[in-house]
């Protein structure tokens, strides 16, 4: 257990539709990071935020946003969802924000029917 | 940028069996390099990490040595179980104020009694 946790754990949902991911960071991480993993472009980083800042993006969709909240946990919302953004959707939590160790959460499953 | 070429699975042995898994990569400056594992149904646990040149990462059994004038982190385990069937993913973390993973693409390993 990375003490990362995710919820849920599995989304299913119709496309167009918009959804909301929530992730909370190991105990006393500053630093959360979203990845997608989808069979077609594997694991990608998707954004970071630091202590409720962002701090870097990725391949990160416009309809995609994130936010860190002040008790340190963070949402990753996707809107007007499509079919092709059915993946595996990871958090991952460090102490500092760079050069630091990641921990992954279990990952949220999302299904676009 | 940065990148990681990683053996394409499935790999297949038998229990007891040597297992390599290449791994070769891509950067600037001097990133640090990590191995993480999924198990099925499970998100990503950091398996071990090196974060300079000769570098020797370890931990339950397995072993990978940070390779500089090769690029390379090849991951070995001199006798393989059931247990470690999974998805093996080689990933790095650029150098400098470098924050995101970049992984490369997975190998599905299955081992058999």
């Amino acid at each position: 257990d990375s003490g990362v946790t995710q919820t849920p754990k599995h989304l299913i949902t119709a496309t167009g539709q918009r959804v909301t991911l929530r992730c909370s960071p190991r105990s006393g991480d500053l630093s959360v990071y979203w990845y997608q993993q989808s069979l077609d472009q594997g694991l990608q980083f998707l954004i970071q935020y630091y202590n409720g800042e962002e701090r870097a993006k990725g391949n990160i969709l416009e309809r995609f946003s994130a936010q860190q909240f002040p008790d340190l946990h963070s949402e990753l919302n996707l809107s007007s969802l499509e079919l092709g953004d059915s993946a595996l959707y990871f958090c991952a939590s460090s102490a500092q924000p760079v050069g630091d160790t990641q921990y992954f959460g279990p990952g949220t499953r999302l299904t676009v029917l | 940028g940065d990148s990681v070429t990683q053996m394409e699975g499935p790999v297949t042995l038998s229990e007891e069996a040597f297992l390599t898994i290449n791994c070769t990569y891509t950067a600037t400056g001097y990133p640090s390099l990590f191995w993480y594992v999924q198990y099925p149904g499970e998100g990503l646990q950091l398996l071990l990490k090196a974060t300079k040149a000769d570098d020797k990462g370890s931990n339950k059994g397995f072993e990978a040595t940070y390779r500089k004038e090769t690029t390379s982190f090849h991951l070995e385990k001199g006798s393989v179980q059931v247990s470690d069937s999974a998805v093996y993913f080689c990933a790095l973390r650029g150098g400098g104020s470098n924050y995101k993973l970049t992984f490369g693409k997975g190998t599905l390993l299955t081992v058999n009694p």
